[in-house]
């Protein structure tokens, strides 16, 4: 089955600490996603990837980094200066360009600072 | 700054009516609008999309109607089922720009009673 898989769904962080989020897919997509969602909020764009070796800031990026060194694969660090690491993550996959189609999520990892 | 706005957080409606779910938009470059749903601890799941060449589109008993003037778009079920209840997303895509890179309202939760 063609799909994103995202691990693991649930992950706990001390303060101060790195951590780093899986996202695979086998979809033969260019671009990837990284989205966060908190309570009451939409989803917010943290970072995204149009081709392997190159990705871009999105509209909440502070704390984070990623890497794309694979088309298949797409980690997010989440780094101790991200000030509230606390939520769910998503990350995406879509035909690269700006044809109109949808992006597929995966089923997201809850990250929990204790 | 939301450019993308779902207004009401929730709504409840009986079995075999129809739901209303409503988004407003303020960026005049959004040109493609999807809608997804989502349930607990899992990934947004891809519903319905138009175009901003369109005013409607129709997918079995999901319908989006578009209204470009007004920058608001509504997504219909009908007949609605309880298996619909779920947070429901509208997203945008800026014309040009990736169609992963989306911007989320912040969702409304459906619930359908039997």
């Amino acid at each position: 089955d063609g799909g994103i898989t995202q691990s693991p769904k649930y992950l706990f962080r001390k303060e101060g600490q790195n951590v780093t989020l899986s996202c695979e897919q086998n979809l033969n997509h260019d671009a990837m996603y990284w989205y966060r969602q908190d309570p009451g909020q939409g989803l917010r764009l943290i970072y995204y990837s149009q081709i392997v070796n190159d990705f871009q800031k999105g509209d909440i990026a502070e704390g984070y980094s990623v890497s794309r060194e694979k088309k298949e694969s797409f980690p997010l660090t989440v780094t101790s200066a991200q000030k509230n690491p606390t939520a769910f993550y998503l990350c995406a996959s879509s035909i690269a360009g700006s044809s109109n189609t949808e992006a597929f999520f995966g089923q997201g990892t809850r990250l929990t600072v204790v | 700054d939301q450019q993308v706005k779902q207004n009401s957080p929730s709504l409840s409606v009986q079995e075999g009516r129809i739901s209303i779910l409503n988004c407003d938009y303020t960026n005049s470059m959004f040109d493609y609008f999807l809608w997804y749903k989502k349930y607990p601890a899992e990934g947004p799941t891809f519903l319905i999309s138009i175009s901003s060449i369109k005013d409607k589109n129709e997918d079995g008993r999901f319908t989006v109607f578009l209204n470009k003037s007004a920058k608001h778009l509504s997504l219909h079920i009908v007949p609605s089922q309880p298996g619909d209840s779920a947070v429901y997303f509208c997203a945008a895509k800026a014309g040009g720009t990736s169609y992963g890179k989306l911007t989320f309202g912040q969702g409304t939760i459906l619930t359908v009673h039997p």
